[in-house]
């Protein structure tokens, strides 16, 4: 059984970094195709993608975003974590990690089979 | 960037009816398209990937049609449990994926 689980701040304050790690459990992060993606939504918003790393420590990010997105795993340690820079009030939203569905055996393929609750993370001063 | 939109914004159906959701591409996106349903406070939950697989579990009144650029996701006979917000994203342009702005499904 797959689970995801975030933690982290559910504060911050403007300028500061972000860092949120998700502890999962079910699979592991060196198996090949496996993937973990970052997801967030602002409150009463639509979703939107962040980043993901791969089983092979290939990193993806958002172009939007990704100057001040970083993702990387510990696979003896079940986690994925990724640090947000620069926070701003805009950046306040309910931050989830997912696992990439290993359905299709194109790992080029992403989308989302199992999600973590989401933590709710505020930033303000 | 493949931006999504979604329509209607808001869809007011009876448990029992039928409902029809649509998603919409800005450049075809094959057939590399996901719905997710959202409750309030929980996580999504996949539906149906690859415009028309269901996920694991799904019941059978979820159905998913289309390709290219145009997407419907259909409800065959709505249960109370059913109403939510559906998202639609694709994969097709990787690493850029993007989900659209979602159908909240009410009770009429």
């Amino acid at each position: 059984q797959i689970t995801l689980k975030e933690s982290g701040p559910t504060l911050v304050k403007p300028t500061q970094t972000l860092t949120l790690t998700c502890s999962f459990s079910g699979f592991s992060l060196s198996t090949g195709g496996v993937g973990v993606g970052w997801i967030r939504q602002p409150p009463g918003k639509a979703l939107e993608w962040l980043a993901l790393i791969y089983w092979d420590d290939d990193k993806r990010y958002n172009p939007s975003l990704k100057s001040r997105l970083t993702v990387t795993k510990d696979t003896s340690k079940n986690q994925v974590v990724l640090t947000m820079t620069n926070m701003d009030p805009v950046d306040t939203a309910t931050y989830y990690c997912a696992h990439r569905s290993t359905s299709s055996g194109n790992f080029l393929l992403v989308f989302f089979d199992y999600w973590g609750q989401g933590t709710l993370v505020t930033v303000s001063s | 960037e493949i931006v999504m939109t979604q329509s209607p914004a808001t869809l007011s159906v009876s448990p029992g009816e039928r409902a029809t959701l649509s998603c919409r591409a800005s450049q075809s996106v094959r057939s590399n398209l996901a719905w997710y349903q959202q409750k309030p406070g929980q996580a999504p939950r996949l539906l149906v990937y690859d415009a028309s697989t269901r996920a694991t579990g799904i019941p059978a009144r979820f159905s998913g049609s289309g390709s290219g650029t145009e997407f419907t996701l259909t409800i065959s006979s709505l249960q109370s449990e059913d109403f939510a917000v559906y998202y639609c994203q694709q994969y097709d342009n990787w690493p850029l994926f993007t989900f659209g702005p979602g159908t909240k499904m009410d009770i009429k």
